[in-house]
């Protein structure tokens, strides 16, 4: 099983609506969780941080449900800016740099 | 402020020939990482430096393979010699303790290894 698994989609969406990617990882002890983003031929950037009481900036929320190991991203009233590879990143321990990044799940938005 | 800046932004050589891959951080940024990316294996950590001191190492494929940071505001990335599966995209990146996990991106180098 990878360490950090993604449905790589694509997810294919019309403006507007309302999409959700999910994030496995496999180690329990895991300390901390991210969400970047990429854009095509570029190189990722932090989109947000995972708190364990769920957060939210703008049109997106992040969750996180340690019990079943998995953390969400909700993305609401999507806009074709939002194309892109979300990539799943997880910290497993909390003085420990490498990070545990996911394949990435692909939203195309259309108009 | 100046980003990450990484150096070529593309690569094309043979196989057998030596590869280096340049890289400035974040002036002030003590964390200083090399990560390949392709599209079976995603992103992978190969090396990564606090204050100019390689950490961790245990990513580099192979003793082809070779980093140092001779200074706080560079690094390099050495393949030799190089072979065709190292074709990949090379990104650096650079953080700040205590900023948790925010790392700043270079645009990368786009390795083709004929």
């Amino acid at each position: 099983r990878k360490e950090v698994e993604q449905d790589p989609g694509p997810f294919n969406v019309p403006e507007g609506a309302t999409v959700a990617f999910n994030c496995t990882y496999s180690n329990s002890a895991s300390q901390s969780f991210f969400w970047y983003r990429q854009d095509c031929r570029k190189e990722p950037k932090l989109l947000m941080s995972v708190y364990s009481s769920g957060n939210e900036d703008g049109r997106f929320t992040a969750q996180l449900n340690r019990a079943s190991q998995y953390i969400s991203l909700l993305i609401r009233d999507s806009k074709l800016s939002d194309s892109a590879t979300y990539l799943c990143v997880v910290n497993p321990g909390s003085n420990n740099r490498k990070l545990i990044w996911g394949l990435g799940t692909s939203l195309a938005v259309n108009p | 402020d100046a980003g990450v800046i990484q150096s070529p932004r593309h690569e094309v050589t043979e196989m057998g020939q030596e590869v280096t891959l340049r890289c400035k951080p974040i002036s002030g940024h003590d964390y200083l990482f090399w990560y390949r990316q392709t599209m079976m294996r995603g992103l992978e950590l190969l090396i990564y430096f606090n204050n100019n001191v390689p950490i961790d190492d245990s990513g580099m494929p192979e003793d082809r393979f070779s980093a140092k940071m001779p200074n706080a505001s560079f690094s390099t990335l050495k393949i030799q010699p190089s072979e065709p599966r190292d074709s990949a995209v090379y990104f650096c990146a650079s953080s700040l303790w205590g900023r948790g996990e925010k790392l700043f991106f270079g645009s990368g180098t786009q390795l083709s290894v004929l």
